[in-house]
C-alpha cells in the first residue's frame, strides 16, 4: 500500500536522553520525507525534511535519518527536554504521473513523544 | 500560525446543516490543503487546491466540497453535517506542489463537533 506507518505508538524518556522515533513506509517512490511535531490543541509544525537523494540530515538537536533499502526513517532528538513533549508524525511524498509538480504527502498515524523531568 | 489562520477555531453545529470553514494565507502560496484529523486516522487529506478556481479530491471527499475565489481564501463545506464529520480540521498550505522544501504549513485547526 501507500501507507507510512509507525513502530512505536508511544515512548517515554528521562529528560536529557537521546530519542529515537522510528517510522516505516511502504513505497519505494517516495522521494521526499518530513517530521512534524503537534502539541496538544496545536497543529502540526515542520521539524525537519529529507530528500530521497540523502540518507542523513541534522538540524538542531535533531538529525533524520533514512534508510532506502529497507523503507525505513527515523528521527533522533538529542538532550531531549520537557518541552519536546508532543506527538511526531513522519509523512512521505510521492510525485504523482504526467509531469504534475505535485505530490501527495502522506502521514503517519504519530508517536506520542512523553519526556519526564 | 504565523501566515495561516483557520476560523472558526471550534464550532458546534447539528446534524443537516450545511458548515462552512474558512482558511485565510498571507503567503501567496499557491497550493492549499484540508485535512481531518482523528483518532486511530492520523491525517487525512479531504480537498486541495493547487492555484484559483484549481481543487481537486483527496482521500475522504464524500460530503465536503471546496472553493478557492482568491489566492489567500480556501473554503471547505460540509454540505449537509453529519456525527461522522466530528473532527479536527487543519488548513495547510505550500509553496511547491510536492512540499519540498520545509513540507506544509499548517494552521491551528478548528474543532467541529456535529450534535
Amino acid at each position: 500500500g501507500e501507507s507510512v506507518g509507525l513502530h512505536l505508538p508511544t515512548l517515554s524518556v528521562q529528560e536529557g536522553d537521546n530519542s529515537i522515533i522510528n517510522c516505516a513506509y511502504s513505497n519505494s517512490a517516495s522521494d521526499y520525507f518530513i517530521w512534524y511535531k503537534q502539541e496538544s490543541g496545536k497543529g502540526p509544525q515542520f521539524i525537519i525534511d529529507i530528500r530521497s537523494n540523502m540518507d542523513k540530515r541534522q538540524g538542531q538537536r535533531v538529525t533524520v535519518l533514512l534508510n532506502k533499502t529497507v523503507k525505513h526513517l527515523s528521527l533522533q532528538i538529542a538532550a531531549t527536554q520537557p518541552g519536546d513533549s508532543a506527538v511526531y508524525f513522519c509523512a512521505e511524498n510521492f510525485p504523482l504521473t504526467g509531469g504534475t509538480s505535485y505530490g501527495k504527502l502522506t502521514f503517519g498515524q504519530g508517536t506520542i513523544l512523553t519526556v519526564h523531568p | 500560525d504565523a501566515g495561516i489562520t483557520q476560523s472558526p477555531r471550534h464550532k458546534v453545529t447539528e446534524t443537516g446543516t450545511p458548515v462552512t470553514l474558512r482558511c485565510h494565507q498571507t503567503e501567496n502560496h499557491r497550493y492549499m490543503y484540508w485535512y481531518r484529523q482523528d483518532p486511530g486516522h492520523g491525517l487525512r487529506l479531504i480537498h486541495y487546491s493547487y492555484g484559483v478556481k484549481d481543487t481537486d479530491k483527496g482521500e475522504v471527499s464524500d460530503g465536503y466540497s471546496v472553493s478557492r475565489s482568491k489566492t489567500e481564501d480556501f473554503l471547505l463545506t460540509l454540505e449537509s453535517a453529519t456525527s461522522s464529520q466530528t473532527s479536527v480540521y487543519f488548513c495547510a498550505i505550500s509553496e511547491s506542489g510536492t512540499g519540498a522544501p520545509g513540507g506544509y504549513t499548517f494552521g491551528s485547526g478548528t474543532r467541529l463537533t456535529v450534535v
